[in-house]
């Protein structure tokens, strides 16, 4: 099976802090996302990354960046953290080119005081 | 505006059939339809995908008109472990590229 792990499933931090939220996948996929989701608004895509130190940007990409330095691992950065990022953030990856068998690790829940 | 609609909540008594609709009105020509479930604590799982016509799996069906701006989604004789939520993932065309876009899911409760 795959796997896909979140660093944290809760975190709580201060406005103004960095915050790094880290992803780990064991299947050697190519392909990794990054999702906000909020109540009545679905999943949204932050970022995605389709090879090692490839990104693009999804619908809401403002605040947040990315680094993926090794296939494995995809990282969120929030470089200011807001109280409006507050929110669950997903991560997910495929071997399919197009996109739409993703596997989703648990979740975290990023609370910004 | 690209956009995925489907309703936010739906009842079901326990060996019913459930249908969930999802519209995509300006789904990709060449791109699949696909659903996942989502439990409490849990991020999304994949339950299936499709293009066209109908699909079927061990766990549900999909139903893609010739249009393929809906889908449906059918889940026979529901028990409590289904009461979850259903997300729909289409992608679609819109400002000039293609984009990934989830409706904003679909809450299922199962009641005995």
């Amino acid at each position: 099976d795959v796997k896909v792990t979140q660093s944290s499933r809760y975190l709580v931090k201060r406005t103004g802090e960095k915050v790094f939220l880290e992803c780990v996948q064991d299947m050697d996929h190519e392909n990794m996302f990054w999702y906000r989701q909020d109540p009545g608004l679905g999943l949204r895509l932050i970022y995605f990354s389709y090879d090692v130190k490839m990104k693009e940007k999804g619908d809401i990409p403002e605040g947040y960046s990315v680094s993926r330095e090794k296939k494995e691992r995809f990282s969120l950065i929030l470089e200011s953290a807001s109280t409006n990022q507050t929110s669950m953030y997903l991560c997910a990856s495929t071997g399919e080119a197009n996109f739409n068998e993703q596997f989703f690790g648990p979740g975290t829940r990023l609370t910004v005081l | 505006l690209a956009k995925t609609t489907q309703p936010i909540s739906m009842d079901s008594y326990e060996g019913q059939e459930v249908n969930i609709t999802c519209s995509h009105n300006n789904i990709a020509t060449n791109d699949y339809i696909t659903w996942y479930q989502q439990f409490p604590s849990q991020g999304p799982r994949f339950i299936i995908q499709g293009y066209k016509t109908k699909v079927t799996n061990e766990v549900a069906s999909l139903f893609i008109p010739a249009d393929r701006k809906s889908s449906t989604l059918s889940l026979p004789r529901v028990s409590l472990s289904d009461t979850a939520v259903y997300y729909c993932l289409s992608i679609m065309f819109s400002g000039g590229y293609n984009k990934l876009i989830f409706g904003a899911g679909t809450r299922l409760a199962v009641h005995p």
